[in-house]
């Protein structure tokens, strides 16, 4: 096991509804990276926290955002929820914010849209 | 825009033989690359990784080569089990202009006993 939690395992919502995402850091983890996988693909990154502050983002629309708190855990909330936002959604930790940094998963969040 | 393209999507192989995947990258400014396992229903785990200024990395069965010139990266598994059947990923990572990784579309490793 990784350390990395995250809550709740599976979710299921309907489309225009918001969802929060939760994940713990992996202990003395100061950095939480978040990706969303699709069926049968690679994960996708969505955006990278370090000390609170976003340090990264990849291709998502503003109506994903996140918040990493004091004691490094995170969440991940998602707004107007659309069908393709199905997915599973990961959270890692790392020690320190570069590339270089090991990055630990955890197993994931389900989400279904209907 | 940037992407890693992974090949074969699928490879299956039989017990002790090697096995071998490929990436290929696009944005120069990468400058680490990891190897990921994906067991079912769990997170992916890193198995192995190289850094720009590192040409070949090798630990026990597993070992990775990266040409930056061609921006190609490979993974060799040799000596194949059973339990080395998973989805493997390569990726991608930079941290110039802020954090950012690409992950290739994976490659499913079936090894028959």
């Amino acid at each position: 096991e990784t350390g990395v939690t995250q809550s709740p395992t599976h979710l299921i919502k309907t489309r225009g509804q918001q969802v929060t995402l939760r994940c713990s850091s992996q202990s003395g983890h100061n950095t939480v990276s978040w990706y969303q996988q699709a069926l049968g693909q690679g994960p996708q990154f969505i955006f990278q926290y370090y000390r609170e502050e976003e340090n990264g983002r990849g291709n998502f629309p503003p109506r994903f955002s996140g918040l990493q708190f004091p004691n490094y855990s995170s969440e991940l909330n998602v707004n107007a929820l659309e069908l393709d936002d199905s997915a599973l959604y990961l959270c890692a930790s790392s020690l320190v914010h570069t590339a270089e940094s090991i990055q630990y998963f955890g197993a994931g969040t389900r989400l279904s849209v209907l | 825009g940037e992407n890693v393209e992974q090949h074969p999507s699928t490879l299956s192989v039989q017990e002790g033989d090697s096995a071998v995947i490929k990436c290929t990258y696009s944005d120069s400014a990468s400058n680490y690359f990891p190897w990921y396992k994906q067991e079912l229903g769990k997170g992916p785990q890193l198995i192995i990784d190289i850094r720009s200024n590192v040409g070949e990395k090798k630990d026990q069965r597993i070992a990775v080569t990266l040409n930056k010139t061609a921006k190609h990266f490979s993974l060799h598994i040799t000596e194949t089990q059973p339990e080395d059947s998973a989805v493997y990923f390569c990726a991608a990572s930079r941290d110039t202009g802020g954090f950012k990784t690409i992950f290739g579309a994976g490659t499913r490793l079936f090894v028959k006993a």
